[in-house]
């Protein structure tokens, strides 16, 4: 069975600092894999995915993310965070299960506090 | 604009009764899913739907009812059988044949009272 791993529970960065998210992930095909954000009580919104091809993926809001199949890793990044990137961001790796569907196995998240 | 709509926002319960939470799509997806999100646990799959008529239990089934009658629609009931009700409760739709990810509707909170 598939699985996400966040090691970072919680991460604390300055604004206008660097920041780089972790998430590994286990599953024995190619994976499809995805980067989630959100905000408090509200739902989750798609940062980018990851499917074939490029390794190196961009998504909205300024983000990226590599996938490093050596490592089982596919890490988030952004060169510069603003205080609006303060949220939970949740990896989540996409499974076939049958009729043209993919389940979602989703990490545990990392939630993300940025000192003005 | 198409999206998800769930309601209400904020649902309270007393110990021993049913409530159900709605949700509504006009997406046209085929596949529904309910998560439910504690603290610290990420998201747990309840039960999923990849077709009108059908369902599928997930990871945490147990207490928890659903119905898909319309393409639209995929009501979760929440059952005095569930113990610890309490939570934060996303409907996530999917587009099929693409592996595009889900979208998300904005939740609704449950809180027993």
């Amino acid at each position: 069975a598939q699985s996400v791993t966040q090691p970072d529970i919680h991460i604390t960065v300055s604004e206008g600092a660097s920041l780089e998210l972790r998430c590994n992930y286990s599953y024995g095909a190619t994976p499809y894999l995805f980067w989630y954000v959100q905000s408090p009580g509200q739902g989750l919104q798609l940062l980018l995915k990851y499917f074939s091809g490029d390794t190196l993926v961009q998504g909205i809001k300024g983000f990226e993310a590599e996938f490093k199949r050596s490592q089982s890793s596919f890490n988030l990044r952004k060169p510069s965070v603003h205080w609006s990137d303060a949220a939970e961001y949740f990896c989540a790796v996409a499974a076939y299960s049958g009729a043209g569907s993919y389940q979602l196995t989703f990490g545990k998240g990392t939630k993300l506090s940025v000192i003005p | 604009d198409g999206g998800i709509t769930q309601s209400p926002k904020y649902l309270f319960r007393k110990e021993g009764q049913n409530v159900t939470l709605s949700c509504e799509q006009n997406l046209n997806h085929d596949a529904m899913y309910w998560y439910r999100q504690d603290p610290g646990q990420g998201l747990r799959l309840i039960y999923y739907s990849q077709i009108v008529n059908d369902f599928q239990k997930g990871d945490i089934a147990e207490g928890y009812s659903v119905s898909r009658e319309k393409k639209e629609s995929f009501p979760l009931t929440v059952t005095s059988a569930q113990k610890n009700p309490t939570a934060f409760y996303l409907c996530a739709t999917e587009k099929r044949q693409g592996g595009y990810g889900y979208t998300f509707g904005s939740g609704t909170r449950l809180t027993v009272v």
